[in-house]
């Protein structure tokens, strides 16, 4: 089944802790990017990896950081998490797009993430 | 820079009314304009998909035109039902290639009986 695995689903933490959240896919995909969710704002993109060492920042990326390594893999990392990072993050996979394509991108099931 | 507009919510309707969620875009040439859902708990599921002028996309009942008159692509549906509460996300692709998506800031949607 093609499927985007996030862990862990839900985690508290307090400032300062490192943490990584993991992203996995089974599709091949090229293309992953990270998102946070929150009232009012939608999703917005923080980090994305075209392929393997190739990594972007998206409109958010402060306080973030990303690796991918590995096709299928890509970890999001908060090195000190801040409790302004309270939100609900997704992760998603596609092919890498062509002009005009309309490649589905696949989410994840979501990482709610609250800093104390 | 892209930008989405959705209209404010909860939208609260009851079973078999007709829904109409109200999407206006921002963006230079033509983008692709996608609708996502989100039901609770998950994560965004692709809903509709369009790439250019006057195409409709459509799927499980919904549909959506891209107006480029308008800037538009609003999703409607005839007769909603209580499984169709959720979240709906209205997004777009830019014309330049790449696959990052813009998002508007999400509709709720609460059927009820």
């Amino acid at each position: 089944e093609a499927q985007v695995t996030q862990n862990p689903r839900y985690l508290i933490t307090v400032t300062g802790k490192k943490l990584t959240v993991t992203c996995s896919q089974n599709m091949n995909h090229e293309y992953m990017s990270w998102y946070r969710q929150d009232p009012g704002l939608g999703l917005r993109q923080i980090y994305y990896s075209m392929n393997v060492e190739v990594t972007d920042k998206g409109d958010v990326p402060e306080g973030y950081k990303v690796s991918r390594k590995e096709k299928r893999n890509f970890p999001l990392i908060l090195e000190s998490p801040s409790p302004n990072q309270t939100s609900l993050y997704f992760c998603a996979s596609s092919i890498l797009g062509l002009l005009q394509s309309t490649d589905t991108q696949y989410f994840g099931p979501g990482t709610r993430l609250t800093v104390l | 820079g892209n930008s989405v507009t959705q209209m404010e919510g909860p939208v609260t309707l009851s079973e078999e009314a007709f829904l109409t969620i109200n999407c206006t875009y921002t963006a230079t040439g033509y983008p692709s304009l996608f609708w996502y859902v989100q039901y609770p708990g998950e994560g965004l599921q692709l809903l509709l998909k369009a790439t250019k002028a006057d195409d409709k996309g459509s799927n499980k009942g919904f549909e959506a035109t891209y107006r480029k008159e308008t800037t538009s692509f609003h999703l409607e549906k005839g007769s909603v039902q209580v499984s169709d509460s959720a979240v709906y996300f209205c997004a777009l692709r830019g014309a330049g290639g790449g696959n990052k998506l813009t998002f508007g800031t999400g509709t709720q949607l609460k059927v009820e009986l």
